[in-house]
């Protein structure tokens, strides 16, 4: 009963440094995604894969990377953090056709320092 | 210009009112649309899809006009349990894969 499951739950960086992600989902997905969040905003996208094999930009990319490793596990890469990169990161997918829901990850808190 | 924008709030109504919220979106190519709430930066779930004809779900009616690229959101009879964020989203992309989501309208239900 696993669904989307995000590591790690909290991570301190210091500004420079580097870490990823990760993501996986047991439900059979073809669609995965990745969103961040700041106090009082919406959801961002970062980076899409609509199929295994493919990513997409989103609306802030800059400063991230992705992996779609295969079907279950798509992961988001900091190459070296910065503190506007503090934010809570989701995880989501979905099967990937028109009007069904996203299932998500329950959140990374980041904090860079 | 934010692709999907909403009205940040707060609202605050006392329990029982109805409160409305819209949402525009930019981007005519936008497919599908929907409804999330999300409750203290917990991950966000689904409310409803919002269907070109309109669709309710008990205290729930959602809208959409796709000529003036709107969407809104109607809670009747309000519950001291729908204080929560409302997040407008849109689909769009091939496969409507890409998913974008407003800013989200901040509600807080009084007894």
């Amino acid at each position: 009963n696993a669904g989307v499951t995000q590591t790690p739950k909290f991570q301190v960086l210091k500004t420079g440094q580097s870490m990823t992600l990760q993501c996986a989902q047991d439900m059979n997905h073809n669609s995965m995604y990745w969103y961040r969040q700041d106090p009082g905003m919406g959801l961002r996208l970062i980076y899409y894969s609509a199929s295994e094999g493919t990513t997409d930009k989103g609306e802030v990319p800059n400063g991230y990377n992705v992996s779609r490793l295969n079907k279950r596990e798509f992961s988001l890469r900091l190459e070296s953090a910065a503190p506007s990169q503090t934010s809570v990161y989701f995880c989501a997918s979905r099967v990937g056709q028109g009007f069904e829901k996203l299932f998500f990850g329950s959140g990374t808190q980041l904090s860079v320092l | 210009r934010k692709e999907v924008e909403q009205d940040p709030g707060p609202f605050n109504v006392p329990e029982g009112a109805t409160v409305a919220f819209n949402c525009t979106y930019s981007n005519s190519a936008s497919q599908s649309f929907f409804w999330y709430r999300q409750d203290c930066r917990k991950e966000p779930k689904l409310l409803m899809s919002v269907y070109s004809s309109g669709n309710e779900d008990g205290r729930f009616t959602a809208q959409l006009n796709r000529a003036s690229q709107y969407i809104s959101l109607l809670i009747r009879d309000s519950k001291l349990s729908d204080s929560a964020t409302y997040l407008c989203v849109v689909n769009r992309g091939s496969s409507a894969s890409k998913i974008i989501f407003g800013s989200g309208t901040r509600l807080s239900i009084r007894p």
